[in-house]
Parts: C-alpha cells; structure tokens; sequence
C-alpha cells in the first residue's frame, strides 16, 4: 500500500504567489483531513472533508485558503494570495469509514519569502 | 486553544531507560490516541484507548486514561534510539461530528545511546 500520498514535498514561493498542494488519500478511505503544523500553534486542523463533502472548514485561517476534493482519490489545498506567516508544514490524512485512526502523508514543506 | 496538552515539552534519556509523557484535556472525550512523529516525517498512529478503558498495552508502550482527571500517560518501556521522536496525544470529542482529532502540543523526546 503506497500510503498517503502528498505533492509537492517541498515548496518555495514568493509572497503573493497562488500556491497548491496536492494529496492522494490511502485506497478507500473514505475522510481526508488537512492539517497545518508550526512551531508556534502546534497541528492544527484546517478542514475535513467525509466522502467528498466539506464537513468542518471552522479551522481555515481565511479566505485566502480554499480546499477542494473533487473524487476520492483527489484533495487540493490553495492559498491564494500566499503570505509569509503561511510558511509551516502542510500535513494530509486519510481514515476509513468508522475508523478513528488516522494516517498521514509524509508532508509539505511550503515557505514563502 | 488546544484540547490536549503533553508534559513535559521535551524529554533527555539514555537508551534502556524508561520515558513518561502525560497528557491533560479539557473536555469529554470519545477516544484518546497517541501519535509519534519522526523529524521531518508525517504522524504515525501508535495506540488507541477508549473512555471506558483505564489501561492499555502495546509492545514496549503502556498507556493508562483516567477521565476523572481527563488525563492520560504514554509509558515507553526499554527506550531505545529509535525511539527519539515527538509523541503527541489526540482526542476526539464526545458528540463531535466525524472523526475529527484535536491534537496536544507534543513532547520531543531523546534517547541518547
């Protein structure tokens, strides 16, 4: 099983940049969860989605972030325009129907100057 | 603010020794799990403890719950090398829609050889 998988692993960008990050949750999972992790506010949720739908967005920082998934095997989270305080890691989860268990994909790096 | 909160924040020991970690929340819980992070890596799900159960094992790894303190301990026994990583508590809340985790703020823990 190739696990979550998340894309780019790494990314730079400059301030004001459209940046997108991309995750492929495990096989028939059926929830995907979007996390951001700093050193200054820990892991923090940002959205959640059960099967396909948006259920708890309330983590979002602000407009300029927006998530979508558009099939299964498919997440997108943009930020548009991107700021310097985005900088952190970006983390994708997937669980099973029923399962509380999550898995995570191996992150991405963003930075932007 | 963060359901969760490990102490302590950062745990030195050498190889063969035991390492303890607790975690406190606030609120009533359905489960309690704990995560281990590997620098640079994504979370990896170590163990699950239900409100009903008091004490669990897995391995080198003990974890008890007591709800009426709504804290919990993560007992690694035996540690080794391997074992240097950042351990964090999750909790999903009582009635909370999905299987939405909120996670503590971790505690860093090294083993020295």
């Amino acid at each position: 099983d190739a696990g979550v998988i998340q894309s780019p692993r790494h990314e730079v960008t400059e301030m004001g940049q459209e940046v997108t990050l991309r995750c492929k949750p495990i096989s028939g999972h059926n929830s995907l969860f979007w996390y951001r992790q700093t050193m200054m506010r820990g892991l923090e949720l940002l959205i959640y989605f059960n099967n396909n739908v948006p259920i708890d967005d309330s983590g979002m920082p602000e407009d300029r972030f927006s998530a979508k998934m558009p099939n299964a095997s498919f997440s997108t989270l943009k930020i548009q325009p991107s700021e310097p305080r985005d900088s952190a890691v970006y983390f994708c989860a997937s669980s099973s129907e029923g399962a509380i268990e999550q898995f995570f994909g191996p992150g991405t790096r963003l930075t932007v100057l | 603010s963060q359901q969760g909160e490990e102490d302590p924040q950062a745990l030195s020991i050498q190889e063969g020794e035991n390492a303890t970690m607790n975690c406190s929340y606030k609120t009533s819980i359905n489960n309690l799990q704990w995560y281990r992070q590997n620098s640079g890596r994504g979370l990896v799900h170590l163990i699950l403890i239900r409100s009903n159960e008091r004490e669990k094992h897995s391995g080198r790894l003990r974890v008890t719950l007591d709800t009426s303190k709504k804290s919990s301990s993560l007992l690694i026994t035996a540690s080794r090398a391997a074992d240097t990583a950042s351990y964090f508590c999750a909790t999903d809340i009582f009635k909370a829609a999905g299987n939405k985790l909120t996670f503590g703020g971790g505690t860093r823990v090294l083993v020295k050889p």
